[in-house]
């Protein structure tokens, strides 16, 4: 693994509040995916960053959620207004691009979020 | 877009044994099929990936075969250890449509 971080590790939030989730990506990947995985369920697909582009948000939900990737700085997955079927493991995933060989996932280890 | 199914969800081996883990895929321009292991509370972590020009890879006691015509591909661990228990996770299509998982329990 490259070394994908994200922070915080574990994040508590009362329910209407805002989580934001921050992922520094592997040094030299510009793709950056967030996926979330609820308790014993599978990684489901959000969005997918390159920089200062959204290329694929199919799988974020419309309202409340909202991701970005800037020119300098981490990529940002925001939640406003949480609620408690918010809480699940947010894992962020790089890569350095799209083409043979460059399209592997070295995923972070995850926040975990827990709204109250 | 992509549809990944995964088989079992759960699977025991005794400890030496194989385990077969297997994935059907719905979308025939996926091109890259890579497996990952998540132990629990941790991230996953990459153990093997196949690309469509090859029919099977292997590392050590991992190998992983591919039917692009039948459109599915599985995981195969030899000489299974208890190190192995985890869930092993197969992903298909360029944005990683994950399927929902095998956890696997190897018993000493």
């Amino acid at each position: 693994n490259a070394g994908v971080m994200q922070n915080p590790r574990h994040l508590v939030r009362r329910r209407g509040q805002e989580a934001r989730l921050r992922c520094s990506p592997v040094k030299g990947h510009s793709h950056v995916y967030w996926y979330r995985q609820l308790p014993e369920e599978g990684l489901k697909f959000m969005v997918y960053l390159q920089k200062e582009n959204i290329i694929d948000e199919s799988g974020m939900p419309k309202e409340r959620f909202s991701a970005e990737f800037p020119k300098e700085g981490p990529s940002i997955l925001r939640i406003q207004q949480v609620v408690r079927g918010d809480s699940a493991a947010y894992f962020c995933a790089s890569s350095p691009g799209l083409f043979a060989d460059e399209e592997t996932q070295y995923f972070g280890p995850g926040t975990r979020l827990l709204v109250l | 877009g992509e549809n990944v199914e995964q088989h079992p969800s759960t699977l025991s081996v005794q400890e030496g044994d194989s385990a077969v883990i297997k994935c059907t895929y719905s979308d025939s321009a996926s091109n890259y099929f890579p497996w990952y292991k998540q132990e629990l509370g941790k991230r996953p972590q990459l153990i093997i990936d196949i690309r469509s020009n090859v029919g099977e890879k292997k590392d050590q006691r991992i190998a992983v075969t591919l039917n692009k015509t039948a459109k599915h591909f599985s995981l195969h661990i030899t000489e299974t250890q208890p190190e192995d228990s985890a869930v092993y996770f197969c992903a298909a299509g360029n944005q990683f449509y994950f399927g929902t998982g095998t956890s696997l329990t190897v018993i000493p």
